[in-house]
């Protein structure tokens, strides 16, 4: 059964701590998806990898947030300071995109607290 | 830029009372609208993708169909497993592979 995996599932940290998040995509899927969940603002778009090049990183604060796919099974996402209002849940997906093809597939999630 | 708005936030429903969710859009081109069903604590999971307006698709209870300003997810005779949050999502030519989301129904069935 091929699943999107994420770890860790939950991490708690304080202000000012490296965080690293890290999915393993289906295997096979040429693009990686990463969001982030909060109450008030719903499922965002932060960056996004084709064929390992990133295509996305729009939604990302850039001083604080870093996005990486140092190999086609494993895409990680680093926040350096993390900061109170980074808490949220933070979910991996993963799709075979191709021309009119784009459905993804979504991990379980890293629900970060940074205190 | 590209708006996905869903409605009503929140849906109670009873056993078996059948009812219809909304997601109106605003994107420039089309490429598909995607609807998802999260459950409390999981990542969100695929259901349907609609291209054109006219479609439908079906999966057990569910029903999805699209028009060139919304799409409706019609629950039939719904049972408590239906409970969930379902998320509607729209890809365009501006945003590439990405989908961008509406804030979800929160849908909740009681026997």
């Amino acid at each position: 059964d091929a699943r999107v995996t994420q770890t860790p599932r939950h991490k708690v940290t304080e202000m000012g701590q490296e965080v690293t998040m890290r999915c393993q995509p289906i295997l096979g899927h040429n693009t990686v998806f990463w969001y982030r969940q909060t109450m008030m603002q719903g499922l965002e778009l932060l960056a996004y990898f084709r064929n390992r090049a990133p295509l996305d990183d729009s939604g990302m604060p850039k001083d604080r947030f870093s996005a990486e796919m140092p190999d086609a099974t494993l895409a990680t996402l680093k926040i350096q300071p993390s900061e109170p209002r980074d808490s949220a849940v933070y979910f991996c997906a993963s799709g075979l995109s191709s021309g009119r093809v784009s459905e993804q597939f979504f991990g379980p999630g890293t629900r970060l607290t940074v205190l | 830029e590209d708006q996905v708005t869903q409605s009503p936030e929140a849906l109670r429903l009873q056993e078996g009372e059948s009812s219809s969710l909304n997601c109106s859009y605003t994107v420039s081109g089309l490429r598909g609208l995607f609807w998802y069903r999260q459950d409390p604590g999981k990542g969100p999971e695929f259901l349907f993708t609609l291209y054109s307006a006219g479609e439908e698709k079906e999966k057990e209870r569910l029903k999805a169909t699209l028009t060139k300003k919304e799409s409706f997810l019609h629950i039939t005779a719904p049972k408590p497993e239906d409970s969930a949050t379902y998320l509607c999502a729209v890809r365009s030519s501006n945003s590439g592979y990405a989908l961008n989301f509406g804030k979800g129904t929160s849908l909740l069935v009681t026997p």
